[in-house]
């Protein structure tokens, strides 16, 4: 199994709403990432979990809550979010230390209306 | 910190032609690895090719290679024979020193191929 599988793949939630995304893994990586891509730009990097703990958070809102309750599964928790928050939600995952395969799910597009 | 340019917002190509897209990076790290990234409008990152910092060789994958120069800090990716399949946003990416995960990317180029 090479994929990194994200659901749901569409999403349009309310600003008052709880939702989470789900990303899946079973490729044995041990790092997961979170990134959000906004339309014709580039992915930005959200968060970074390396042997289930995170690692590096660039200072996203506390809005977005991530998770990684085991190796293969990492969650992405959102609440009260704005619609400038709407963008494309990519998870990625790799080997720690061994940097040459990272591997990205489809994303879920995501609407705040 | 890294930084990833790509000077090329857009490029028009006759199919069949080969294409160079350009990538120069910055870095301070002495290890590093450069990689190509292809984004069809339906949003999926497929991973085209890989150069780690002190590979030798230029990578190749298929109708992929990457012409890497590392004293220009350049690693230029060349499509041959271009299809009409390869029409996406292409995206040149960085990963620092082991240790540090995070990938950085560049502004990409919107290629689209003429038939």
């Amino acid at each position: 199994d090479t994929e990194v599988t994200q659901t749901p793949k569409h999403l349009v939630m309310g600003m008052t709403n709880k939702k989470s995304l789900k990303c899946e893994q079973h490729m044995g990586h041990r790092a997961m990432y979170w990134y959000k891509q906004k339309a014709k730009k580039p992915p930005e990097l959200m968060f970074v979990y390396s042997y289930e703990k995170l690692s590096i958070n660039e200072s996203v809102p506390s809005r977005f809550s991530p998770e990684c309750p085991n190796s293969s599964l990492l969650n992405l928790h959102l609440h009260a979010l704005q619609p400038e928050d709407s963008a494309l939600y990519l998870c990625a995952s790799s080997q720690v230390n061994r940097g040459n395969g990272y591997t990205f799910g489809s994303g879920t597009r995501l609407t705040v209306v | 910190a890294q930084k990833i340019t790509q000077t090329q917002p857009g490029m028009f190509v006759q199919e069949k032609e080969a294409v160079t897209l350009d990538c120069t990076y910055d870095t301070s790290d002495q290890s590093y690895g450069l990689f190509w990234y292809k984004q069809p409008s339906s949003g999926e990152m497929i991973f085209l090719i890989y150069q780690g910092s002190y590979d030798e060789q230029n990578a190749t994958e298929g109708r992929y290679s990457l012409n890497f120069q590392k004293a220009r800090k350049s690693a230029n990716l060349v499509i041959s024979a271009s299809q009409l399949g390869d029409s996406a946003m292409y995206f040149c990416a960085m990963r620092g020193n082991f240790g540090n995960e995070k990938l950085t990317f560049g502004t990409g180029t919107r290629l689209t191929i003429i038939p």
